[in-house]
C-alpha cells in the first residue's frame, strides 16, 4: 500500500551540530512535500514545502532536499539548537484526481537535542 | 491575526456517551481538515471539506464518526457512542485550497475515553 515512513523513529544530537531527518515515500504520483514541525502539546506547524518539479529548497535554517528517483526526501536543520527539539513529520500530497488535496503523512522522527 | 482554535482542549469522556470537538478555522480558509493523532503515532486522516463540495469522508473510521461544517466557516467533529479505541488527539487544519497546500493546525483537543 501506499505508505510514507521516516528511517529514524529518534536522533539525537548535540547543540550546534547540523541534523538530517529522512523520510522515504512509496507514492511517484506525489507531487508535493511538506515537513511539520510538533512540539510537545502542540499541533503540527509547517516548516518547509517542495514541489516535485523541484530537488531542493532552502529556508531559514532548514534545507529539503528530494529524491525522487528514490523516493527520498531530507530535512536539514543547521547549527541545531535546543528550541529544534520536536517531533517532525513529513506529509505527501497524493493529488486525486484534482478533486481532493489530501496528506500523507508519516509516523514522525523525534528530534533532541542534547546541550 | 487569529489562527485555528479547537474546544475543548481536552475532554475526557465514559464509554458509550457522545462527544463533540469545534474547530474554528483560519478566517477567509475554505479548506477545513479533521485529523486523529494516537500516543506516539502519526496524523491519520480523518474527513475533508472543501467549500461547498461533498466532503472526502474516506477516513473516517465507522459510521460512530461524523462531522459537518456550517456556513462554511466553523465544523464540529461528532464520537458517537464512544470507545476506549477512540482516545487520541483530534487536531483540525484549514488551508486556502487552490492557492497552496499548507495547512495550518490548531492545537487540538485530548480525547480521553474512561
Amino acid at each position: 500500500g501506499e505508505s510514507v515512513g521516516l528511517h529514524l523513529p529518534t536522533l539525537s544530537v548535540q547543540e550546534g551540530d547540523n541534523s538530517i531527518i529522512n523520510c522515504a515515500y512509496s507514492n511517484s504520483a506525489s507531487d508535493y512535500f511538506i515537513w511539520y514541525k510538533q512540539e510537545s502539546g502542540k499541533g503540527p506547524q509547517f516548516i518547509i514545502d517542495i514541489r516535485s518539479n523541484m530537488d531542493k529548497r532552502q529556508g531559514q535554517r532548514v534545507t529539503v532536499l528530494l529524491n525522487k528517483t528514490v523516493k527520498h526526501l531530507s530535512l536539514q536543520i543547521a547549527a541545531t539548537q535546543p528550541g529544534d527539539s520536536a517531533v517532525y513529520f513529513c506529509a505527501e500530497n497524493h493529488p486525486y484526481g484534482g478533486a481532493t488535496n489530501k496528506l500523507i503523512f508519516g509516523t514522525g522522527t523525534l528530534l533532541a537535542v542534547q546541550p | 491575526g487569529a489562527g485555528v482554535s479547537q474546544s475543548p482542549s481536552n475532554k475526557v469522556t465514559e464509554k458509550g456517551k457522545d462527544v463533540e470537538l469545534r474547530c474554528d478555522p483560519i478566517s477567509g480558509h475554505t479548506a477545513l481538515y479533521w485529523y486523529r493523532q494516537s500516543l506516539g503515532q502519526g496524523l491519520e486522516f480523518l474527513i475533508y471539506f472543501q467549500g461547498n463540495s461533498a466532503p472526502d469522508k474516506s477516513g473516517l473510521p465507522s459510521d460512530r464518526f461524523s462531522a459537518e461544517r456550517t456556513g462554511g466557516s466553523v465544523s464540529t467533529l461528532t464520537i458517537q457512542r464512544t470507545q476506549q479505541e477512540d482516545s487520541a488527539v483530534y487536531l483540525c487544519a484549514s488551508s486556502l485550497a487552490g492557492l497552496t497546500y499548507e495547512q495550518y493546525f490548531g492545537p487540538g483537543t485530548r480525547l480521553t475515553v474512561t
